[in-house]
């Protein structure tokens, strides 16, 4: 088990380009979360998955991001139209149980929009 | 709305020392908190929590204090080690059935040797 990974690691991008982050949950994990960081906040949830349904969306979960867990197993977070203030690592996480014995993260997708 | 606060940006101590970090929640619904310590370059990782049925939860060398009258948790490590040294978060959620964490803005600890 090599724990969640998430690809890529750093993401520069042109504002209003559109960019897809991928994650890979720990396999026997059938919950799935993204989170955003921004400079000097903690995480900030977006949204969950239980499977492949997407059970809960943060409101920062803007018209322009969407993302989707096909099979219950890898999910992508996708944005459209980026904008500077996009700019922030995006996390994901996986759990078996809820938040009981708290969430394996992986190391983040750093997007920085120019 | 800051539902989880830590007011501390930066922590420094002695390697040795006892290392106390601590958080304040607003939101009354919490009843399950926890810690993640997060390196550079990494994300957060899982530390300790604690239940609101309880006041302290004790792993080691470190254990989280609940006061649910004043809405504050502190987490102690002792003895404080140079490998210690991270950004500390305070996570909270409304129940251990919860999905979602509410997080503060961390609190960077220095152990110096």
């Amino acid at each position: 088990d090599t724990g969640v990974s998430q690809d890529p690691r750093h993401k520069i991008t042109k504002r209003g380009q559109n960019v897809t982050f991928r994650c890979d949950p720990i396999s026997e994990h059938n919950r799935l979360y993204w989170y955003r960081q921004t400079l000097g906040q903690g995480p900030e949830f977006l949204t969950y998955f239980q499977n492949e349904a997407q059970l809960e969306k943060s409101r920062l979960l803007s018209d322009r991001f969407s993302a989707e867990r096909p099979k219950g197993s890898f999910s992508t977070l996708e944005i459209q139209r980026t904008e500077q203030g996009d700019s922030a690592m995006y996390l994901c996480a996986s759990s078996l149980f809820g938040v009981n014995y708290g969430y394996t993260f992986g190391s983040g997708t750093r997007l920085t929009v120019v | 709305d800051q539902q989880v606060k830590q007011n501390s940006p930066s922590l420094s101590v002695q390697e040795g020392r006892i290392s106390i970090l601590n958080c304040d929640y607003t939101n009354s619904m919490f009843d399950y908190f926890l810690w993640y310590k997060k390196y550079p370059a990494e994300g957060p990782t899982f530390l300790i929590s604690i239940s609101s049925i309880k006041d302290k939860n004790e792993d080691g060398r470190f254990t989280v204090f609940l006061n649910k009258s004043a809405k504050h948790l502190s987490l102690h490590i002792v003895p404080s080690q140079p490998g210690d040294s991270a950004v500390y978060f305070c996570a909270a959620s409304e129940g251990t059935g919860a999905n979602n964490l509410f997080f503060g803005t961390g609190t960077r600890l220095t152990v110096i040797p």
